[in-house]
């Protein structure tokens, strides 16, 4: 079954800190998709990878395929990073659909 | 315009009404997506064009939801006979053609409230 699964699903922190979202995947996949939706806002898209590290800025993405596991890191949070994020995969064997995790939404207090 | 735009933003109907709902791609994608999504949930997939024809309309929930991209740009979801459960936010994305790893760029979504 195609599954993925985001932890935490909420997170509080305070400015500066660093954050770590978590994302698991149950099946081989083509592509993974961290994007970012702001309250009442638009989803954006933040990383789009198959493999290994990719950073902008404060943002770093990593996947390890062998462990079907995917996180996003925050350095130095500030309050404008608060939002939900959200992970989305492609499987292998399902085309060019996306199935998305439930988000993670993070607040980070000043 | 330079990003994926849908209209209307909101749209308010009752039940067993006819809706439609537009997305403008970015220019030159050639591929689109349609997705909803719930309150407190994440999107879930409807329908994935590449240019003209639904290459995969597998994410549809019954035959009251249709979609079309005649000239392979502009699309339009059409929800038939609506029904409160209808009731999400209707996202659209669009992404260059090729590649596995294509990113998708979302628009802003279409609210739609079924009374």
């Amino acid at each position: 079954k195609n599954e993925v699964e985001q932890s935490p699903q909420n997170l509080t922190a305070q400015e500066g800190e660093f954050i770590t979202i978590n994302c698991s995947y149950s099946v081989g996949i083509s592509a993974l998709h961290w994007l970012q939706q702001h309250p009442g806002g638009g989803i954006v898209s933040l990383f789009m990878l198959s493999s290994g590290k990719k950073k902008h800025g404060r943002l770093i993405a990593t996947i390890n395929i062998q462990e079907k596991h995917s996180s996003l890191h925050i350095t130095a949070s500030h309050p404008r990073d608060s939002a939900v994020y959200i992970c989305a995969v492609r499987f292998a064997d399902t085309g060019n659909q996306f199935y998305f995790g439930t988000g993670t939404s993070l607040t980070v207090i000043p | 315009g330079a990003g994926v735009s849908q209209t209307p933003s909101n749209k308010v109907t009752e039940k067993g009404k006819y809706v439609e709902l537009r997305c403008d791609p970015i220019s030159g994608h050639t591929a689109l997506y349609w997705y909803r999504q719930s309150l407190g949930q994440g999107p879930e997939f409807l329908i994935y064009f590449q240019g003209t024809g639904a290459a995969d309309d597998s994410g549809l929930p019954n035959d009251r939801f249709f979609a079309v991209r005649p000239e392979g740009s502009v699309s339009t979801l059409k929800i038939q006979r609506t029904e409160r459960g209808d009731s999400a936010v209707y996202l659209c994305a669009s992404s260059f053609p090729g590649g596995r790893t294509d990113t998708q760029y979302f628009g802003p979504g279409t609210r739609l409230t079924v009374l």
